[in-house]
C-alpha cells in the first residue's frame, strides 16, 4: 500500500505570496491532519479534516487554512506569507482520526522557505 | 492540556551501546503516548505506542518503552544501538477523541562508530 504523499517536496516563496500544499492520504484513510515543524517551535498541530470537514484546529492564525476533497486528498493554504512560516509541513493520515488509538502515518513533508 | 518534555536535546552513544531517551508528560487523564523517529529529510515513523495495559511496550527496530505513571515518564530504550538508529526521536502525548497530539522538542541521537 502506498504511503502518504505530499507535493511539492520543496517550495520557495517570497513574503506576501500565498502557497498551497497537497497531501494524498493512504488509500482508505479518511482523516488528514497537518503539522508545522520549525526549529524554534517544534511540531505543532495545525488542523484535522475528516469527510471534507475541519474537525479540529490548532492555535494558528486564519492565514492558515485547509480543505479536504471527496477522495480524502487534502490541501493546505497559507496566505500572505511571513518569514516565520518557513517550516517543514507534515501531513498525517489515519483511518477515521478519532484520536490516538487510530494510528497516524506521516508523509515526508513539504519544506517551505519564505524569502 | 497535555504536554511533553524531552530533557535531552542531543545524545551521543557508541554503536553497540545501550540507549535510553527520556520523556516526561503532563496530562490529567490516562495518557496515550507515542515515540516517533525522524530521519533527515523524512517524515515521522511510529516506533511504538502505549494506550493501556502492560506498561512495557515493544516497538519496531528493537525499541521498547516503559510507562511509569508515578514518574509521568515514558522512556525509550534499546539494548544495542546501530549506526542506522542515528536520527531525531520525538515523544508525543495524545488526547482521547482527536488528533491533536503534543510533541516534545525531540532528542537528536548521534551514533559513534
Amino acid at each position: 500500500k502506498a504511503g502518504v504523499t505530499q507535493t511539492p517536496r520543496y517550495l520557495i516563496k517570497t513574503r506576501g505570496q500565498q502557497v498551497t500544499l497537497s497531501c494524498s492520504p493512504i488509500s482508505g484513510h479518511r482523516s488528514v491532519s497537518w503539522y508545522q515543524q520549525t526549529p524554534g517551535q517544534g511540531l505543532q498541530f495545525l488542523f484535522e479534516y475528516f469527510s471534507e470537514t475541519q474537525r479540529n484546529k490548532g492555535n494558528f492564525p486564519g492565514r492558515f487554512s485547509g480543505r479536504q476533497f471527496s477522495n480524502s486528498r487534502s490541501e493546505m493554504n497559507v496566505s500572505t506569507l511571513e518569514l516565520g512560516d518557513s517550516a517543514l509541513y507534515l501531513c498525517a493520515s489515519s483511518l477515521v482520526g478519532m484520536g490516538p488509538t487510530d494510528t497516524q502515518y506521516f508523509g515526508p513533508g513539504t519544506r517551505l522557505t519564505v524569502l | 492540556a497535555q504536554s511533553v518534555t524531552q530533557p535531552d536535546i542531543h545524545i551521543t552513544v557508541s554503536e553497540g551501546a545501550s540507549l535510553e531517551l527520556r520523556c516526561n508528560y503532563s496530562y490529567g487523564a490516562t495518557p496515550y503516548l507515542f515515540w516517533y523517529v525522524q530521519s533527515p529529510g523524512q517524515g515521522l515513523q511510529l516506533l511504538l505506542k502505549y494506550f493501556s495495559g502492560d506498561t512495557l511496550v515493544q516497538g519496531i527496530k528493537g525499541f521498547e518503552a516503559e510507562f511509569k505513571r508515578s514518574q509521568s515518564s515514558f522512556n525509550l530504550r534499546k539494548p544495542s544501538v546501530h549506526w542506522s538508529d542515528a536520527a531525531e526521536y520525538f515523544c508525543a502525548v495524545g488526547a482521547r477523541g482527536n488528533n491533536d497530539m503534543r510533541f516534545g522538542a525531540g532528542t537528536r541521537l548521534t551514533v559513534k562508530p
